[in-house]
């Protein structure tokens, strides 16, 4: 079906790992993006990409890798995981000039 | 960088109550979006404003954009259980590349 799918859903690390967030999307959608939710900070951009090997960083990339050798998949890399990066993580795609992006279901992440 | 202030953070109605969430911006905005998540769920996309004093409906739902494309509304007439989640306005650039949002208006509705 198509759609965008996140892996894994849950992931508990500790202090210092690499944690890496997968991405993959079916409908050929330009851009795609990487979000985390925090309470009482909305979302919060992290890194976008507009095409394949285009990346570029959001409001708090620090701390975070992306590549995009596909189109179809944007995934994220935490090389050194801290416990501030303890958060809901969100994927989203689009063709942005609609507004319209279409998010994964999320991937909650714990750092111990 | 340019910011939205949304407001309320959190809003408690009796079903049937209307309800409304607005944001905020400093500065001229392109566009705006609107998104809607329900608890434990994942934002979903409800409508984009683009144009000065733009005003859209969907059934229960009415989205402003103000004159100076500065600030938004969203109001629900006649709250509903189903409506329950948090609101979220967004808005890019002119080449809509970047995305940002919101804080979210948490909206309850007790039935």
């Amino acid at each position: 079906d198509a759609g965008i799918t996140q892996s894994p859903r849950y992931k508990i690390t500790e202090t210092g790992r690499q944690v890496t967030l997968m991405c993959h999307q079916t409908w050929s959608h330009s851009y795609m993006f990487w979000y985390r939710q925090d309470l009482g900070h909305g979302l919060r951009l992290i890194y976008y990409s507009a095409a394949a090997d285009i990346t570029d960083k959001g409001e708090v990339p620090d701390g975070y890798v992306v590549s995009r050798s596909k189109t179809e998949n944007f995934p994220l890399t935490l090389e050194s995981a801290t416990r501030s990066q303890t958060s809901v993580y969100f994927c989203a795609s689009g063709e942005t000039n609609t507004g319209e992006l279409f998010f994964g279901e999320g991937s909650r992440l714990t750092v111990l | 960088g340019q910011q939205v202030m949304q407001i309320p953070q959190y809003q408690h109605v009796q079903e049937g109550e209307d309800f409304t969430t607005y944001c905020n911006s400093s500065t001229t905005l392109s566009n705006i979006q609107w998104y809607k998540q329900r608890p434990g769920g994942h934002p979903v996309f409800l409508i984009q404003l683009v144009k000065s004093g733009e005003v859209k409906k969907q059934k229960r739902l009415t989205f402003q954009f103000g004159e100076a494309k500065k600030n938004s509304s969203l109001h629900i007439t006649a709250t509903q259980t189903t409506d329950v989640g948090t609101y979220f306005c967004a808005f890019s650039g002119d080449n809509f590349n970047k995305f940002y949002f919101g804080s979210g208006t948490k909206l309850n509705v007790k039935p």
